[in-house]
């Protein structure tokens, strides 16, 4: 299966500064990403979609300001999470999807954010 | 609203022993049904997608079919390594949609 690359897998920030978070697809292009915010012992809650060369589409709830998005290349997508508090802590996971099929999703590895 | 629900939450197993985990959806165009695996601390990882009621996939112990309301994971004679999470849920969306998952723990 394809390769997606997340980096850093774990990070612990503190309060107030920003996170950014990697999301790479190291074998293919993926003009769209998208990333996840996961709880403990909960499934996975998109947050947004992230296409490349345009602005990212957030899910209802999520704030724009705070969780920004960037997809520069066909190959690389970032979350940046600015002024993060300790209730950010939590697992984000990215995703991409090889071509126009959305039926086979490639997930990165996570990172783990915990804000002190 | 399209809704997808795993069940049972958790179960646990003796390593041997076969069972089947459920996912029941109300998805309205429905493109495919997908099944993933995930082991604490990562991604998940790609097992199946089911595209129309009927349909079987197989890899290794675990068979996947889906009906028009559901689907089912079936897991023969598990072993204790294929303890994990496993989500279903569906590409109705760009995005995938998933469940809420099922902890699977295998003892030996």
């Amino acid at each position: 299966g394809a390769v997606v690359s997340q980096h850093p897998s774990w990070v612990i920030c503190k309060s107030g500064t920003s996170v950014k978070i990697e999301c790479r697809s190291l074998d293919f292009q993926a003009t769209t990403m998208f990333w996840y915010r996961q709880f403990p012992k909960q499934s996975l809650m998109l947050m947004a979609t992230s296409n490349e060369g345009s602005k990212a589409t957030y899910e209802q709830g999520v704030e724009k300001d705070k969780f920004l998005i960037n997809h520069a290349s066909l190959t690389l997508s970032t979350l940046t999470v600015t002024s993060a508090h300790p209730e950010d802590s939590s697992f984000y996971i990215c995703s991409a999807a090889r071509g126009d099929s959305n039926t086979e999703a490639f997930f990165g590895q996570g990172t783990r954010l915990t804000v002190v | 609203e399209d809704q997808v629900t795993q069940s049972p939450e958790a179960l646990r197993l003796q390593e041997g022993e076969s069972s089947s985990l459920n996912c029941s959806y109300t998805v309205s165009g429905l493109r495919g049904l997908f099944w993933y695996r995930q082991d604490p601390g990562k991604g998940p990882e790609f097992l199946f997608t089911l595209y129309s009621a009927g349909e079987e996939k197989e890899k290794e112990r675990l068979k996947a079919t889906l009906t028009k309301k559901e689907s089912f994971l079936h897991i023969t004679a598990p072993k204790p390594e294929d303890s994990a999470t496993y989500l279903c849920g569906d590409t109705g969306r760009r995005a995938l949609t998933f469940g809420s998952g099922t902890r699977l723990q295998v003892q030996p």
